[in-house]
C-alpha cells in the first residue's frame, strides 16, 4: 500500500513569506503527527492530529499552525518565515494511536533565505 | 516537561562487535519507539514498546523496556556495516525524541 506522502519535497521561500506543507498519511491512519528536524535542535514535536482535532501540540510559536482534513490529509503552515525556520519537515501517521508505530513521509525540505 | 536522553551521541564500532545504546526519560511512559535514520533519509520504524519488560528482537538489534526506571536498551550483536546510520528513540504518546546516536560499523 502507498506510504505517507509530503509535499513538495523541496521548498525555497524568503523571509516573511508564508509556506503552506502537505502530508497524505497511509489510507485508513486517521492519526497525523509533524515534527521539525534540525542538526542543532534534533526531532521536535509540532503537533499531532487525529479526526480534524489537534489533540497535542509542542512548543513552537503560533506561527506555526496546522490542520487535518475529513479524509485525514493534514496541511501544517508556518507564517512570517524566519532564517530558523529552515529545517527538514517531516509527518508520521499511525493507525490504532501509535500502537503499531507510526511511518514517517520522506519529509519537506524547507530552505528559508 | 519529558525529557529523553540517549546516549552515546556518537558510537563507533568494529565489525563484529557488541554494543548497547541507552535511553533515559524523565516522566512516567509506558510507550516508547525506536527509529532508524540513513543520512539524507526520513525516519524507519524499528520497535514499538508497549509494556514494562517488553523485549523485542529483529535482526542483529534487540530493544528492551523498563518502565520503573524509564530507560530503553537498543543491543546491536556483531555489528555489521549495514547497520551504520542514527539511532532515535522516540517517548510517549505524542513521541518526543532524543537526541539520536550516530552508528558507525567500521571493518
Amino acid at each position: 500500500k502507498a506510504g505517507v506522502t509530503q509535499t513538495p519535497r523541496y521548498l525555497i521561500k524568503t523571509r516573511g513569506q508564508q509556506v503552506t506543507l502537505s502530508c497524505s498519511p497511509i489510507s485508513g491512519h486517521r492519526s497525523v503527527s509533524w515534527y521539525q528536524q534540525t542538526p542543532g535542535q534534533g526531532l521536535q514535536f509540532l503537533f499531532e492530529y487525529f479526526s480534524e482535532t489537534q489533540r497535542n501540540k509542542g512548543n513552537f510559536p503560533g506561527r506555526f499552525s496546522g490542520r487535518q482534513f475529513s479524509n485525514s490529509r493534514s496541511e501544517m503552515n508556518v507564517s512570517t518565515l524566519e532564517l530558523g525556520d529552515s529545517a527538514l519537515y517531516l509527518c508520521a501517521s499511525s493507525s490504532g494511536g501509535g500502537l503499531y508505530g507510526y511511518t514517517f513521509g520522506s519529509g519537506t525540505r524547507l530552505t528559508v533565505v | 516537561e519529558l525529557k529523553v536522553e540517549q546516549n552515546p551521541l556518537f558510537l563507533s564500532m568494529q565489525e563484529g562487535k557488541n554494543y548497547t545504546i541507552y535511553c533515559n526519560y524523565s516522566t512516567t511512559s509506558d510507550r516508547l519507539y525506536w527509529y532508524r535514520q540513513d543520512p539524507g533519509k526520513s525516519l524507519e520504524s524499528l520497535f514499538v514498546l508497549l509494556s514494562n519488560g517488553a523485549v523485542k528482537q529483529e535482526g542483529r538489534l534487540m530493544a528492551s523496556l523498563d518502565t520503573k526506571a524509564r530507560l530503553s536498551t537498543l543491543h546491536i550483536t556483531a555489528a555489521v556495516h549495514d547497520l551504520s546510520a542514527t539511532y532515535f528513540c522516540a517517548v510517549g504518546d505524542d513521541m518526543r525524541f532524543g537526541a539520536g546516536t550516530r552508528l558507525t560499523v567500521k571493518p
